[in-house]
């Protein structure tokens, strides 16, 4: 039983594609969050949604759409894929916005983006 | 400037060895300092977390230390298993909500047979 599943794991496509990434989580967290983790293993976070709100939107090329059907989904969508959308992107979850004392997030397994 | 820094980049040691890793960080206020560890190909997974009034922690073969006054955490992983191959990685945390959390880039542990 897989807390956090993303698809597809991996995904290589042309540039100028469009592409999206699904994530849900089956915790019952109010919380869900897109990351994304360069070459050099550094996460960083893109959007996070609350009970499907966005509540944080990070300097990200708004060719990057985030989408919350329900709390439990988070999908991603990017629009004309160039060669430095090339990544890993996790989502994750937590509890609560507030990250209340424990902060910890849960990740899924992420998803390797590469475009030629 | 909020950072956090770890140390070494990445580290080979024989199996069964020992291994401390480390992390500096800026933030401020501190609110907590979490150890995550990443598989290969898969997500971060919580190892441990330290508060301001915890000096040591230990989970198994890892024992994770901070130093609230200089600021610096580590993680000693004692009689290193093969398993034990992975990046790990330190986040602090700063007030409330997901952009105050701060991540280092990580120390990518090798053990070797």
């Amino acid at each position: 039983d897989t807390a956090v599943s993303q698809t597809p794991k991996y995904l290589v496509t042309q540039m100028g594609n469009d592409k999206s990434i699904k994530c849900e989580q089956n915790l019952g967290h109010d919380t869900m969050y897109w990351y994304k983790q360069d070459s050099k293993k550094f996460l960083k976070i893109m959007f996070s949604y609350n009970n499907k709100e966005l509540i944080i939107n990070e300097t990200v090329p708004n060719r990057f759409s985030p989408k919350s059907p329900d709390k439990a989904h988070l999908n991603l969508h990017i629009n004309s894929l160039e060669l430095g959308d090339s990544a890993v992107y996790f989502c994750a979850s937590s509890q609560d916005m507030r990250l209340p004392t424990s902060g910890e997030l849960f990740f899924g397994e992420g998803s390797r983006l590469t475009v030629l | 400037k909020n950072q956090v820094e770890q140390s070494p980049q990445s580290l080979i040691i024989l199996e069964g060895k020992n291994c401390t890793l480390q992390c500096n960080y800026t933030v401020s206020p501190f609110s907590n300092l979490r150890w995550y560890k990443q598989d290969t190909g898969r997500g971060p997974v919580s190892l441990t977390i330290m508060t301001f009034s915890e000096n040591t922690k230990s989970n198994g073969r890892y024992t994770a230390t901070l130093d609230a006054d200089t600021k610096q955490s580590s993680l000693h992983i004692t009689a290193s298993q093969l398993s034990d191959s992975a990046s790990y990685i330190c986040v602090v945390k700063t007030g409330a909500g997901a952009n105050n959390l701060f991540f280092g880039t990580g120390t990518r542990l090798t053990v070797i047979p």
